[in-house]
């Protein structure tokens, strides 16, 4: 079975500083994806950055990027230049290639931006 | 699109009680996703939905849950005999059918149970 973990609970950046999280992930199989959503408080989750396992190259959206490490089995989000509007939980998901596409979650990071 | 929405967003009920509750996915999405969220944990998956048809259910959605997606619209997720431990976030989810470029998951609000 998949498993993701992520083993920062909690991580804290001065505004307009650089932060990155960490998220590792088990898996056996070759095709799959990766996910990074952002959770405001007591607001829906939405989706950050998407990394499909078969590109070597590094998702990047705007401010957020990933370093994508396949055979180390490492995802960790990168955020640039950070927002107080950036606070929120932060959770890596993993997605097979195949099935149901069901997602597997780590336990999150709470994001503090400091003003 | 005017995202998944869920109904109602709180509820507290007491221990024995029943509970339903109501997801609307994104209209032209047929993947139909039940999360659970604990406080401190990420979402777990619940059960999955393509159309009308339950594909998938989880080890965590015992006999006293029941989900639901009649006519491969919204869908209702019902808890029998509540218990103080299905207090949670109950999230739901929806996405295109595979193959489409955007098939990532979008997802409601949630509803907080608390059970008394």
């Amino acid at each position: 079975a998949q498993t993701v973990t992520q083993s920062q609970p909690e991580m804290s950046v001065q505004e307009a500083e650089t932060v990155t999280l960490s998220c590792t992930y088990d898996t056996s199989e070759s095709d799959y994806y990766l996910f990074w959503y952002k959770q405001p408080p007591s607001r829906q989750m939405i989706l950050v950055i998407r990394q499909e396992a078969y590109k070597q190259q590094n998702a990047t959206e705007n401010r957020f990027s990933v370093n994508f490490q396949k055979a180390a089995k490492s995802f960790s989000l990168k955020i640039s230049d950070s927002q107080l509007g950036d606070a929120a939980m932060y959770f890596c998901a993993y997605r097979s290639a195949s099935g149901t596409y069901k997602y597997i979650f780590g336990t999150g990071t709470r994001l503090k931006v400091l003003a | 699109d005017t995202g998944v929405s869920q109904d109602p967003r709180h509820k507290i009920t007491k221990r024995g009680q029943n509970v339903t509750f109501r997801c609307d996915p994104i209209s032209e999405h047929n993947r139909l996703y039940w999360y659970r969220q604990t406080l401190g944990q990420g979402p777990e998956f619940l059960t999955y939905f393509q159309n009308e048809a339950q594909l998938e259910k989880s080890r965590l959605l015992s006999d006293r849950f029941s989900a639901e997606r009649p006519k491969g619209s919204f869908s209702t997720l019902e808890i029998q005999r509540t218990e103080q431990g299905d207090s949670a976030m109950y999230l739901c989810a929806s996405s295109r059918e595979a193959g489409w470029a955007t098939n990532e998951q979008f997802f409601g609000p949630g509803t907080r149970l608390t059970v008394l």
